[in-house]
């Protein structure tokens, strides 16, 4: 399988607190992915990082890559309860996207 | 607005009643996916369309096939539909060229087999 893992499975914080959820991946990658799903609907694509890159900013969201590791984690600072979600990263393979196995985001207000 | 298209978002069918799932996109975009994703659990990549060329994952069971009669239109059918194909199904496309394309999923059809 090529689907990667993250971790927490799980993930429950307070309005205001920094979010922290990593992922773990097999193959050799041209760039890493983060998606978030909120619960019942379609993935929404976040921020994409490519594997010449060690980190990346966009709004309240960092993402960093570790191609050595074959990880990346997603940071997101100052949550919100609106960004109660799961969030998934993937990896592109030819035209595939594989899909890690998720972390379930709840922010508490 | 350019987007994917899924309907229904609901679907009940009988255990062994073939089914047919729809997606439609307006984005122009050559590659279609269908994925199948299960309560708390990754979506798992069914097959693939690049344009007309089909492409199965290993692991997709013989029970579900697709077609894309053009760029537009794609169809997952589900020749006899089993208890443990209830699921969210979502089709997404994305741009072929480049490696920094991204994915853009429709908001899904959650399957009830009854």
């Amino acid at each position: 399988s090529q689907q990667g893992e993250e971790d927490p499975q799980a993930l429950s914080i307070q309005e205001g607190e920094n979010a922290t959820m990593n992922c773990s991946y097999k193959t050799s990658i041209n760039n890493l992915q983060w998606y978030r799903q909120n619960s019942g609907r379609g993935l929404v694509h976040l921020i994409l990082i490519r594997s010449n890159e060690r980190e990346k900013h966009s709004g309240r969201l960092r993402v960093t890559l570790d191609t050595s590791k074959k990880s990346s984690s997603l940071l997101i600072t100052a949550s919100r309860a609106a960004d109660t979600a799961s969030y998934f990263c993937a990896t592109k393979t030819g035209n595939q996207f594989y899909f890690g196995t998720g972390t379930s985001l709840t922010v508490i207000p | 607005d350019a987007m994917v298209i899924q309907n229904p978002r609901y679907q009940v069918t009988q255990f062994g009643k073939p089914v047919t799932l729809s997606c439609s996109q307006t984005l122009n975009h050559n590659v279609m996916y269908w994925y199948q994703q299960k309560s708390s659990q990754a979506p798992k990549l069914l097959f693939h369309y690049y344009d007309k060329d089909f492409n199965n994952e290993a692991d997709t069971p013989d029970n579900f096939q697709s077609r894309r009669p053009n760029t537009s239109f794609c169809f997952l059918d589900i020749r006899s539909p089993g208890l443990g194909d209830a699921a969210m199904y979502l089709c997404a496309t994305s741009r072929l060229t480049g490696s920094g394309t991204e994915a853009f999923f429709g908001q899904g059809t959650r399957l009830t087999v009854v």
